[in-house]
């Protein structure tokens, strides 16, 4: 199984801030890579996939770039609805997900 | 608009069977791959199962093989999970999901969630 870490697990920011989120492969994937959303209670919303191509209705803040094995999400102006939890997923091979980065408010 | 709504979970002893649905509508279902994926409480997502647009050809994750099946009725449009010799590490919040194109094995969108405990 491709293994994927994502840093940090828990980041404190304030509405406006500048976030980014990591997520490493354990073997390249190229760029077969999604980040989804995720609330409490609620299922995950994709944002983002093929690395980069952002889902439709998603924010223009929120973007994704890498490719194998180094993947970033960037919200360029943190809302007060992106207070989540994000998960990285490879579909390179069977699907593997991060362990999740939940952004608290600071 | 495209809505999946999972249901058949529910409190379920050690070694018992439950048979989750998943109803889609609002799209064409049998042109889309389907996957099942869980969630433990408090834990992150694990996918789990996959069939294709047919139902030929399932896919398992290691953790589920040979106890999960996964099948589909393109004409119910319902995406099924058969869950036999249940364990207390099955705990979860289970959710179908589309694939999103074409077996790309991305998500989108995702079902509510069917939360399914195994306990005595």
């Amino acid at each position: 199984d491709i293994q994927m870490t994502q840093s940090p697990s828990t980041l404190s920011a304030s509405v406006g801030d500048r976030v980014t989120i990591t997520c490493r492969a354990s073997q390249s994937i190229r760029t077969w890579l999604a980040w989804y959303q995720q609330t409490p209670g609620k299922a995950p919303k994709v944002l983002i996939y093929d690395a980069s191509s952002l889902d439709t209705g998603v924010p223009s803040r929120f973007s994704g770039s890498g490719s194998g094995t180094e993947f970033t999400l960037t919200i360029s102006s943190l809302q007060p609805d992106d207070f989540a939890t994000y998960y990285c997923q490879q579909y390179n091979s069977y699907p593997t997900f991060g362990q999740g980065t939940k952004v608290e408010i600071k | 608009e495209v809505q999946l709504v999972e249901s058949g979970g529910g409190l379920v002893q050690p070694g018992g069977s439950l048979r989750l649905s998943c109803a889609a509508s609002g799209f064409t279902f049998s042109r889309y791959w389907m996957h099942w994926v869980r969630q433990a409480p408090g834990k992150g997502l694990v996918w789990i199962s996959r069939i294709n647009s047919d139902g030929i050809s399932p896919a398992y994750a290691d953790s589920v093989k040979g106890r999960f099946t996964v099948s589909r009725d393109n004409a119910k449009n319902t995406l099924y999970l058969q869950m036999n010799s249940l364990r207390a590490d099955d705990t979860a919040v289970y959710y179908c999901a589309r694939d999103g194109y074409g077996g790309a094995n991305w998500f989108d969108p995702w079902g509510q969630g069917t939360l399914v405990t195994v306990s005595s």
